[in-house]
């Protein structure tokens, strides 16, 4: 069975650095592209950036280019989406995927993080 | 940016009858759709992907179609666990994907 374990709630202020982890099993974890999105309180999804754990081949949303670092270590199997100073329009949940061979598809998703950022 | 618009925002059904969402692209993108179930306080769950295809283990009352701008996803006969919100979500150009705004379906 394949699931996605991810690591739990934060409440952070801004100016503060974080890093969450989304840890794998029951499959090769270097095999498959591994995303995140984050869903803002109340709102709909977004994809934020994808890894392939096999090279670190790494990919990011225009829109969050710079704003994110995503990273992998596969002698783990885990994924890491980090902030290195976070801001209050940070906050929602963040949520881990594997993805599809055919695209940008989560097929199996992490239950999610919830990031609170707040003076 | 290929803009997703999902309607209607609710759609209110009784148990038993049909409920049929709909999602269009701002320019086409072929078959390159899914479907996504969202309960309260839970991840998305994968639907439908390539606009019709059903995921293994998922209901049948369950079915997707449409292609280039205009799909729907079509739930034959509304059980309690199919009160959700819905996204569709296009995966044209590797790695972008974007996502509706979502459907809720509740309870009439």
């Amino acid at each position: 069975e394949v699931r996605l374990v991810q690591s739990g709630t934060e409440i952070k202020q801004p100016g503060d650095s974080l890093k969450i982890s989304c840890k794998a099993s029951g499959y090769t974890f270097d095999t498959y592209w591994i995303a995140w999105a984050r869903q803002m309180p109340g709102k709909g999804l977004e994809w934020m950036g994808v890894i392939y754990p096999g090279d670190s081949d790494t990919r990011y949303s225009p829109s969050l280019q710079g704003q994110v670092t995503i990273s992998a270590d596969k002698s783990i199997s885990t994924a890491y989406l980090q902030w290195n100073s976070l801001q209050a329009s940070d906050s929602g949940i963040y949520y881990c995927a594997r993805l599809l061979v055919q695209g940008i598809i989560g097929d199996s998703w992490g239950q999610g993080t919830l990031v609170t950022v707040s003076p | 940016e290929i803009v997703m618009t999902q309607y209607p925002a609710t759609l209110s059904v009784s148990p038993g009858e049909r409920a049929t969402l709909s999602c269009r692209a701002s320019q086409s993108i072929g078959n390159s759709l899914v479907w996504y179930q969202q309960r309260p306080g839970q991840a998305p769950r994968l639907l439908i992907y390539g606009a019709s295809t059903r995921v293994t283990g998922i209901p049948a009352r369950f079915s997707g179609s449409g292609s280039g701008t205009d799909f729907t996803l079509t739930i034959s006969s509304l059980q309690s666990e199919d009160y959700a919100v819905y996204y569709c979500q296009q995966y044209k150009n590797w790695p972008i994907g974007t996502f509706g705004q979502g459907t809720k379906v509740d309870i009439k």
